[in-house]
């Protein structure tokens, strides 16, 4: 089973508006990542949040962490058609030598 | 500086062949990781290499298999091939990887396998 899961599997938006995206995941981590893929390409990071920051921000995206609930969201503001891609949230889990492990992904379609 | 180079970019194998998949990390990045993309299953981890050393390893069968050379360098090997080995093999490299730093990925484009 997924480590991470995200939330909505497919979201469509109008150019302008917010776009928001959840993950849950179920073991302790590390710190929590979301990434990016346009079609058929490769993973492009876009943030990371440490299990002891509850929120961070860089340029329209505002990512929070509940460590409780086990949970992130990840908030695009003033979405734009380029927003459109696929999101996906990456948990680090504590221990050493762990690795990286994804969920299944978000599609983000944004209407002009 | 130059961003993480797979190749082939998209190959086309029939069932029992093999294939051999190149990754080249970012310079000074010395962790390289393997990961398989399929729309069913999302992103599998496959395995990552350190300093010519696999440290992690994910479930997959033992047809899978890489090796990282001592320039960090990686490539991955894929024998008898099925096909649901058809899909979208990504490379990723970090500095050290593991659970120490940030361990932020970048990914290569990906190398699209498709099985006949």
């Amino acid at each position: 089973s997924q480590q991470g899961e995200e939330d909505p599997q497919a979201l469509s938006i109008q150019e302008g508006e917010n776009a928001t995206m959840n993950c849950s995941y179920k073991t302790s981590i590390n710190n929590l990542q979301w990434y990016r893929q346009n079609s058929g390409r490769g993973l492009v990071h876009l943030i990371l949040i440490r299990s002891n920051e509850r929120e961070k921000h860089s340029g329209r995206l505002r990512v929070t962490l509940d460590t409780s609930k086990k949970s992130s969201s990840l908030l695009i503001t003033a979405s734009r058609a380029a927003d459109t891609a696929s999101y996906f949230c990456a948990t680090l889990l504590t221990g050493a030598n762990s690795k990286l492990t994804f969920g299944k992904g978000i599609t983000l379609s944004v209407r002009p | 500086k130059a961003g993480v180079t797979q190749t082939p970019r998209y190959l086309i194998k029939t069932r029992g062949q093999q294939v051999t998949l190149s990754c080249s990390p970012i310079s000074g990045h010395r962790s390289v990781s393997w990961y398989q993309q399929t729309p069913g299953q999302g992103l599998q981890f496959l395995f990552e290499y350190f300093s010519e050393t696999q440290r992690n390893k994910g479930n997959f069968p033992g047809r899978f298999s890489g090796r990282q050379f001592s320039n960090s360098r990686s490539e991955m090997n894929v024998s008898t091939l099925e096909l649901g080995d058809s899909a979208l093999y990504l490379c990723a490299s970090s500095p050290t990887g593991g659970s120490s730093g940030a361990n932020v990925l970048t990914f290569g484009a990906g190398s699209r396998l498709t099985v006949l």
